[in-house]
This record gives structure tokens, sequence and C-alpha cells, in this order.
């Protein structure tokens, strides 16, 4: 079963607008991450944000984690064309180190 | 940057064929995965090696085999492919310690097509 989840299958949005990606998830974690895959290409990390953070920025993106409601969210600012991808929430809870993927959001920012 | 590389990038086979797919990693890390993506864009863990050692073994089918000569390479043979093999098939690799060893370096993926 999936132990993470994102939300929403699809987003779409207009470039310069904000938009935000949900992320719900089942179990204890030690850290959750924020990938996007863009089309042809395997996942690249966006964000890492601890058990123990509650906010993380890089750029226009900034993540949040909610430990008492398992959820995280990723907000994108100023969206660009570029930002068009399938964006993953990925959980991790130490042991035997094997991340879980959520099904994905896939975003559309039109020009 | 890519610095996970994946051949081939597309495997077009019949039922029943085997195939082989390559990975290797330039980054010197010592953990590599293999992860399986399918039509909805679900991906799921396959299989983790530590320094050429199994350390995960997801339930999948035997006929997947992981194949590992060095902590570098991870390769994975599929014995007589089903249909619902039909995937990519991604490889990652990820760093041991330091303030990035949960951050997974994926390549770009082999596609493969069972007609």
């Amino acid at each position: 079963s999936q132990l993470a989840e994102e939300n929403s299958w699809a987003l779409s949005v207009h470039e310069g607008e904000s938009v935000t990606v949900n992320c719900s998830y089942k179990t204890s974690i030690t850290a959750l991450q924020w990938y996007r895959q863009k089309s042809g290409k395997g996942p690249a990390q966006l964000i890492l944000i601890r058990s123990n953070e509650r906010e993380k920025r890089n750029g226009r993106l900034r993540a949040t984690l909610d430990t008492s409601s398992q959820s995280s969210s990723l907000s994108i600012t100023a969206t660009r064309c570029e930002d068009t991808a399938v964006y993953f929430c990925a959980t991790s809870s130490g042991g035997n180190y094997k991340p879980t993927f959520g099904k994905g959001t896939s975003l559309v920012v039109h020009p | 940057e890519t610095a996970v590389f994946q051949t081939p990038n597309y495997h077009v086979t019949q039922v029943g064929n085997e195939v082989s797919f390559n990975c290797k990693q330039t980054l010197g890390h010592d953990t590599m995965y293999w992860y399986k993506q399918d039509s909805k864009k679900l991906l799921k863990i396959m299989f983790s090696y530590n320094n050429k050692q199994l350390i995960v073994n997801e339930t999948v089918p035997r006929r997947f085999s992981p194949q590992s000569s060095d902590k570098a390479h991870l390769n994975l043979r599929i014995k007589s492919v089903e249909p619902e093999d039909s995937a990519v098939y991604l490889c990652a690799s990820r760093p041991t310690g330091g303030t990035s060893a949960e951050t997974l370096y994926f390549g770009s993926g082999t596609r493969l097509t069972v007609l």
C-alpha cells in the first residue's frame, strides 16, 4: 500500500500564478522529500524537510511539514512554463532505507 | 547534470524474451536502487544494493534479477518478460553519509514495451 500520497492528480495554472501541492502520509517519518519529474527524465529532488523541521525554502519553492496531521505541502510562487512536471512527495523512516513515493501530481503551467 | 546513466533508453520486445538493462553512477555513491514506474507514474521500489550487497528486495516476480559487479553498477535482468512488465525502469543512487544521505539521484530511465 502507498505510504505517501499527493492529494491532487492534476493541477493547471497560468504563468506567474502560485500553486500548492499537498501530500499526506501514514507512518512515522524521519524526513520527507519533494521531487519533480519532467517528461522523459527521472525525478530530481527539490527539497528535503526533516521531521523536526516545519518549513524549508528553496528559491521559489516552499515546503511545510505538519507531523501531527501527517501532511506536507509544496508551494511554488511565480510559476514558469518550465515548472510543468509531475511532483512527488517521498517519505523515509530510517532503518532499511527505502524511500516511498506518492502517486504524483501533474502540474501544467500555461503561458 | 546527469550522473546516473541508464541504457538503453527504450526497448521493445516480445513476451517470453529476456532483457537486460544497465545502470552506472559516477557519483561515488555506495547505494543503488531500481524503481519501476507504471503508466500512471506510480513509482515502486524493486531492489536496493549497498556496495554490491542486496539490502532490499521487495516482492517482485522471480523473473527479475538484479546484478551488481561493483558499487557503481547495478543492472537488471528480466527473464521471460510478461505484458505487465511494460513500464519505465528507473535506476537511482544515494550517498551513504553527509547532509544529503537521503537524496536519491535518478537516471532518465529505460522504457520497456512488451508486445
